[in-house]
């Protein structure tokens, strides 16, 4: 089975620019996850798709961050304008959550933003 | 109450050590907790993942011990590896939290050969 596939694997821009991050779960999944992984620390939920509809957004900087997952599968998150705390890996994950119980995640490799 | 708390940041320990990592929660919901294990450069990937209606689960090298009274549950690694060295993170969900993963601040394990 194919993995979790992230794009860029890495990105540079500077402060204010805008950048997007692109992700494909894995086959069938029907809950995607966007998460950020700051250097040293665990990773924090961004957003929380079902199928292509938001379930968690509670976390995410709407100001500056949006996310959409079209016809359920692809997702992309982007940031505009980017901050210089926005440095971090961004994480996407998928799994096949099953009448409420988790079955476990499976991420992708992240895409390792560096903002200056 | 939505935290996980991780116990040590960092470890090290000698090649066929044991190697124990801790993690406290509070939210009673919680009734999913997983562990990862991040490589430099990769995503976390499962490695174990235990359910409250056990104390225990063994995977090969890997046992997750389960308290359900001190809301804790702690990750040992048996005859660790240099292969081992990884960051680890523990994880929990609840019920009612639709899948979602509260992670902690993970640990930084170095397995010296």
């Amino acid at each position: 089975e194919a993995g979790v596939a992230q794009s860029p694997r890495y990105k540079i821009i500077e402060k204010r620019q805008s950048v997007a991050f692109w992700c494909n779960p894995i086959s069938g999944h029907a809950t995607l996850y966007w998460y950020q992984q700051i250097l040293g620390q665990g990773p924090k939920l961004l957003i929380q798709f079902q199928n292509n509809g938001v379930v968690d957004d509670s976390q995410l900087p709407k100001d500056r961050f949006s996310a959409e997952r079209l016809k359920g599968v692809d997702s992309t998150l982007k940031i505009q304008p980017a901050k210089l705390e926005d440095s971090a890996v961004y994480l996407c994950a998928s799994s096949p959550i099953r009448e409420g119980l988790n079955y476990g995640y499976t991420f992708g490799s992240g895409t390792r933003l560096t903002v200056v | 109450q939505q935290q996980v708390k991780q116990s040590p940041q960092s470890l090290i320990v000698q090649k066929g050590g044991i190697s124990i990592i801790n993690c406290a929660y509070e939210n009673t919901a919680f009734d999913y907790f997983p562990w990862y294990q991040q490589f430099p450069g990769k995503g976390p990937a499962l490695l174990i993942a235990i359910r409250p209606d056990v104390s225990e689960k063994k995977e090969g090298r890997f046992t997750i011990s389960f308290n359900k009274s001190a809301k804790q549950f702690s990750l040992h690694i048996m005859d660790s590896q240099p292969g081992d060295s990884a960051t680890y993170f523990c994880a929990a969900s609840g019920w009612n939290q639709g899948g979602k993963l509260i992670f902690g601040q993970g640990t930084e394990l170095s397995v010296k050969p």
